[in-house]
């Protein structure tokens, strides 16, 4: 069956400009997280949303990033005036509750 | 807070021996467990998982792990690694209480030569 998937798989932007990154869950699964994995920090948990639940946005490391995640299905994460440190590949995964996570391919984001 | 703590950052291995990635993890409560696998240009891929009951699980490909509660660990073995099994290795804790999300621990690259 399809799994998740992420648009776009690579992302090449300038400082300062916003991004947005978009994920296909497996349908039927009601959690959807994003991560992101970076060379020096290793694979981070950045927000979770579970149903009608409020997102748990615990993991966003600023106020310029985002996420929403429409008819509880398809998530857009967006960052606003992008850095350098933003460079990363950022992973959506879904699962059905709490249960096992199914990660997608990624998109790689490079920011110059 | 929670953490993972994984031993070995890179190993290297010859084909047939035999590996255990070392795993701990820092929560006070009940805990859920992971390894994830990564092959070369691939996405993360579930090996096992420990949930409750029996300590000693299995999973794909001939990886198993064991949950040690009193040592806070959980970790991946398998008897005779192959070629194939290069790739990195990440074990993760979803903490009882903490929703969903998963707490990665930074990763251990296997090499295995020929």
């Amino acid at each position: 069956g399809a799994g998740v998937s992420q648009s776009p798989s690579n992302k090449v932007t300038e400082k300062g400009k916003d991004v947005e990154l978009r994920c296909d869950p497996i349908s039927g699964h009601t959690a959807l997280y994003w991560y992101r994995q970076s060379l020096g920090q290793g694979l981070e948990f950045l927000i979770y949303f579970q149903g009608n639940s409020a997102p748990d946005k615990s993991g966003l490391p600023s106020d310029r990033f985002s996420a929403e995640r429409t008819g509880g299905s398809v998530s857009t994460l967006t960052i606003q005036r992008t850095q350098q440190e933003d460079s990363a590949v950022y992973l959506c995964a879904s699962s059905f509750r709490a249960d096992t996570q199914y990660f997608g391919p990624g998109t790689r984001l490079t920011v110059l | 807070a929670q953490s993972v703590s994984q031993h070995n950052h890179h190993v290297i291995l010859s084909e047939a021996a035999s590996l255990e990635l070392g795993c701990n993890y820092s929560y006070g409560g009940t805990v859920n467990l992971f390894w994830y696998v990564q092959y070369p240009g691939q996405h993360l891929q579930l090996l096992l998982k420990y949930f409750s009951g029996d300590p000693l699980v299995k999973g794909i490909k001939g990886f198993e792990a064991e949950f040690i509660k009193s040592k806070f660990s959980f970790n991946l073995r398998k008897p005779a690694v192959q070629w194939s099994d290069t790739a990195e290795y990440f074990c993760a804790v979803n903490g009882e209480g903490q929703g969903g999300k998963l707490i990665f621990g930074q990763g251990t690259e296997l090499s295995v030569k020929p």
